[in-house]
């Protein structure tokens, strides 16, 4: 079993669509995690991040981790054409090697005006 | 803002060829990484380091070496360049603090064709 699995996609959705990506992990030492977006060509840029399980606001956007069932989101609401990219989804435990971190393989969301 | 370059944005080299990317980061950060990110495979690490003149091997180090002489400065060398290192080459940095709010930031990346 992979320690994390993302859907890959692609997603395409219209302009104002809600958007949910998700992403599962199976090592329980995972604590912290981050959402990446990454526009095409371009490097990773930090999105959200979480430590907790809850949920997480920023603007348009919502993270919410399920540590019980190992299992993470990003929601992104009244989405945009500049949501365009690729979202990472990515895992780092609390101790040991924690500067490492573990990424999903990316979810490709298109939004179309 | 954390700010973290590369030398290159893209770069055209012929198998066998020694190549350098280069990687520097204004944040003081103690440590640095190097990943490869292809099409389906995602980003996979190829080295980092959490100190000067320290590395340590990710978990794609072969065909690849690293050196940092410097804290701000992290390269990668592909000693003899072959066609299956064409690939999309990710530079990051973070503080060595166990602070739980650290993370990586990204450089812009660097396109390596090798023909």
């Amino acid at each position: 079993q992979k320690e994390v699995e993302q859907d890959p996609g692609p997603l395409s959705v219209p302009e104002g669509a809600i958007v949910s990506l998700n992403c599962t992990y199976s090592n329980s030492a995972f604590q912290y995690f981050m959402w990446y977006r990454q526009y095409s060509r371009k490097g990773p840029e930090l999105l959200m991040y979480t430590y907790s399980s809850g949920n997480k606001e920023d603007g348009r956007f919502t993270a919410q981790v399920d540590k019980s069932s190992k299992y993470i989101s990003l929601f992104i609401r009244d989405s945009q054409p500049s949501d365009s990219a690729t979202y990472l989804c990515a895992l780092r435990n609390s101790g040991g090697s924690n500067y490492k971190l573990t990424f999903g393989k990316g979810t490709l969301l298109t939004v179309n005006p | 803002d954390v700010k973290v370059t590369q030398s290159s944005r893209y770069l055209v080299k012929r198998t066998g060829e020694k190549v350098f990317l280069e990687c520097v980061q204004d944040m003081d950060h103690e440590n640095m990484f190097w990943y490869r990110q292809d099409p389906g495979l995602g980003l996979r690490l190829i080295y980092f380091s959490y100190d000067v003149k320290m590395k340590e091997k990710g978990d794609i180090p072969e065909g690849y070496s690293v050196s940092r002489e410097k804290k701000e400065r992290f390269s990668l060398i592909l000693e003899s360049a072959s066609t299956n290192q064409t690939s999309m080459y990710l530079c990051a940095s973070s503080f060595l603090s166990r602070s739980s709010r650290e993370t990586q930031y990204f450089g812009p990346g660097t396109r390596l064709l090798v023909l």
